[in-house]
């Protein structure tokens, strides 16, 4: 069964600093996805990482994909608090890319003024 | 552009009432349609999968059914609902999965409580 974590669970940081989300997926997947949400509301589309060595960035954002050690990292430079927000990873849970996607907890981050 | 929409936002439910929630997509035809259901503080579960009219996949056992009748519409049902099955229920499309530019799209959200 395909498991997806996600470290830290909770982030608390101070603006201006910079953390690193990580995501770790147990089976073997060239395909990952991370999406943000906030509350109450719908997921949004943030990364597709697409191979191995897979590097995309927006804005204070920036995601990376190594998949041989199967982990994947969304880094945050410099926090402002309109990023406090859930931050999901999710891999592709079927054999043949079905899009069905497996996600992993979520990461909440709060970023305090 | 594609568009979906997901209807009602939010429901409030007694146990044992029957359920209908449902999910339209505009502006693709044929496209993969996904149920994933949100408990409160918790990540998504997917529930549900098509490929196609009438093509249902069950990702997990439980007290819910879903349905397509038409090629851009998918419904979740249930008969009797239990508390458990309260959550935040959201409708998700995605298409041309094995391209480059494949990605769910998720629909605005149903917030179901049983009470």
């Amino acid at each position: 069964e395909l498991k997806v974590e996600q470290n830290p669970l909770f982030l608390s940081m101070q603006e201006g600093k910079n953390y690193t989300i990580y995501c770790n997926y147990s089976t073997t997947s060239d395909r990952l996805y991370w999406y943000r949400q906030d509350p109450g509301k719908s997921l949004e589309s943030l990364f597709v990482l697409l191979s191995n060595g897979a590097v995309k960035q927006e804005g204070r954002l920036m995601a990376s994909l190594d998949t041989k050690a199967r982990l994947s990292t969304l880094h945050i430079t410099a926090a402002v608090h309109d990023l406090s927000a859930t931050y999901f990873c999710a891999v592709d849970g079927g054999s043949s890319n079905t899009g069905k996607l497996i996600f992993g907890q979520g990461t909440t981050l709060q970023v305090k003024p | 552009s594609q568009t979906i929409h997901q209807w009602p936002a939010t429901l409030v439910q007694p146990v044992g009432s029957p359920l209908s929630l449902e999910c339209t997509v505009e502006g693709t035809s044929n496209p993969n349609l996904y149920w994933y259901r949100q408990a409160a503080g918790r990540g998504l579960q997917l529930l549900f999968y098509s490929v196609g009219i009438g093509q249902i996949s069950s990702e997990v056992p439980q007290n819910l059914s879903a349905s397509r009748p038409q090629d851009r519409q998918f419904i979740l049902s249930s008969k009797k609902l239990l508390l458990s099955d309260s959550g935040f229920y959201l409708c998700a499309w995605g298409q041309g999965w094995g391209a480059t530019n494949e990605k769910l799209f998720f629909g605005s959200g149903t917030q179901l409580s049983v009470l």
